[in-house]
């Protein structure tokens, strides 16, 4: 069974920093692109970035609002996802979910983990 | 890039069909055929039900179907069932590469 789960969250001060884990099983993570999406209290789904396979070069993308703060890393000899925020701003408060990007779209979801930026 | 549009609200009643829609633009609905569907219980992580538009992952029920026409997407629900009451998210692939969502449809089962 694919297994995503999500670890990290907490209460952090503006300008902080909060690194977020992802502990993967149930498929060769080393394969796998994989993705992190947010939700803010009452609110919708937001991509925030991916990183992809090794293999399709280990490459990342991120989501406008999150770009230069955030950075996505991955260890494979772990089966882990990371996500480092820092500059952390009252509306990056959401729970943060990790997902697969194995087909074209975000299959497989974590239960996510929140995170509240407040002083 | 902005989010795609859906409403805010559909409901039917047990037994019926209901279509929600989802509009882009010619840089990601448009553009691909990346358009995938989420289904959101209060208090629960999202679920994928539709994928590259129409195709279903194992397991999601056959009342569930996608369609796309243009810089819109569509997720229909027939036979509609009390647990079907829940929120939906439209998503498409984007040409930055990167995802993005539709704001999400609040489905009531009357």
């Amino acid at each position: 069974e694919v297994q995503l789960v999500e670890s990290g969250g907490g209460l952090v001060k503006p300008g902080g920093s909060l690194r977020l884990s992802c502990a993967a099983s149930g498929f060769t993570f080393s394969n796998a692109w994989m993705s992190w999406v947010r939700q803010a209290p009452g609110k919708g789904l937001e991509w925030v970035g991916r990183i992809k396979s090794k293999t399709d070069g280990g490459t990342t993308d991120y989501a406008a609002p999150v770009k230069g703060r955030f950075t996505i890393s991955r260890d494979d000899s772990k089966n882990t996802l990371h996500l480092q925020m820092n500059s952390l701003k009252t509306e990056d408060t959401a729970v943060y979910y990790c997902t697969t990007e194995i087909v074209a779209a975000l299959d497989v979801w974590g239960q996510g983990t929140t995170v509240t930026v407040s002083s | 890039q902005s989010a795609l549009t859906q409403p805010a609200s559909v409901s039917g009643s047990p037994g019926q069909s209901i279509t929600i829609s989802c509009t882009g633009t010619s840089s990601d609905i448009g553009g691909y055929n990346y358009v995938s569907w989420y289904q959101q219980h209060p208090g629960k992580a999202p679920k994928l039900m539709i994928y590259e538009v129409s195709n279903r992952p194992s397991g999601v029920s056959n009342r569930f179907s996608g369609s796309k026409s243009g810089n819109t997407a569509s997720l229909t629900i027939s036979g509609l069932q009390a647990e079907d009451e829940a929120d939906y998210y439209c998503s498409s692939y984007t040409s930055s590469s990167t995802w993005v969502f539709g704001g999400g449809t609040k489905l009531t089962v009357l």
